[in-house]
């Protein structure tokens, strides 16, 4: 079964400090890969993804993530956060047929 | 705005009782996923619909049942129930590989 792991619940940083969200996923298989953020108050919404090629992705808003398939993980970096990247934010697996799997998720707090 | 519509917004429940969601897809999505949100977790897949049939089902009991209508809007009614199906349900839609999320239904059982 997928599985996925998100190392940090709570994140507190200063606006300009640098990000990064671990992410480790369980599954054999070939895998796609998902983050997904949450802002207060507002639906879900898919921040990058990775299916295949360049193990490093270019998403919305200065994000980027690095597929490492030796270390099944898929890290998300972002070099200087701003208050507005307040959000929580999810990593997601999908293997066998269409289902996402959800980590836990990181509710990260930008003190301005 | 995903375009993915979800009605009502907030529910109060009765343990026992029997609720129905709703969900209506973004346009030319013809696959439709409920996902749960219990507080403090990341969502879990309930099941998926892809044309009308069910196309793929979570670890959930067969009281979580679900429709996919022709236009591919969707139900997902919850019988008899339980203090712990309080939680955020979520509905997403999809045609190839990226699924576009709706804001959820709150649901609180009492």
């Amino acid at each position: 079964a997928q599985s996925v792991s998100q190392h940090n619940h709570h994140v507190i940083l200063s606006e300009a400090a640098s990000l990064e969200l671990g992410c480790n996923y369980s599954y054999g298989g070939t895998v796609n890969l998902f983050w997904y953020v949450q802002y207060p108050g507002q639906h879900l919404q898919l921040l990058l993804k990775y299916f295949s090629g360049d193990p490093l992705v270019k998403g919305i808003k200065g994000f980027e993530a690095e597929f490492i398939k030796s270390k099944f993980s898929f890290n998300l970096r972002k070099p200087s956060v701003q208050w507005s990247d307040t959000a929580e934010y999810f990593c997601a697996v999908r293997g066998d047929g269409n289902k996402l799997v959800f980590g836990a998720g990181t509710i990260l707090r930008v003190k301005s | 705005e995903t375009g993915v519509t979800q009605s009502p917004t907030h529910l109060i429940k009765t343990r026992g009782q029997q609720v129905t969601l709703r969900c209506s897809s973004q346009s030319g999505h013809n696959t439709v996923s409920w996902y749960q949100q219990a507080l403090g977790q990341g969502p879990q897949f309930i099941f998926q619909y892809y044309r009308e049939e069910e196309n793929g089902r979570g670890n959930f009991p067969p009281r979580f049942s679900g429709l996919q209508f022709p236009n591919y809007s969707s139900e997902l009614n919850v019988n008899a129930l339980e203090l712990d199906d309080s939680a955020l349900y979520l509905c997403a839609s999809s045609l190839v590989d990226e699924a576009f999320f709706g804001q959820g239904t709150r649901l609180t059982v009492v």
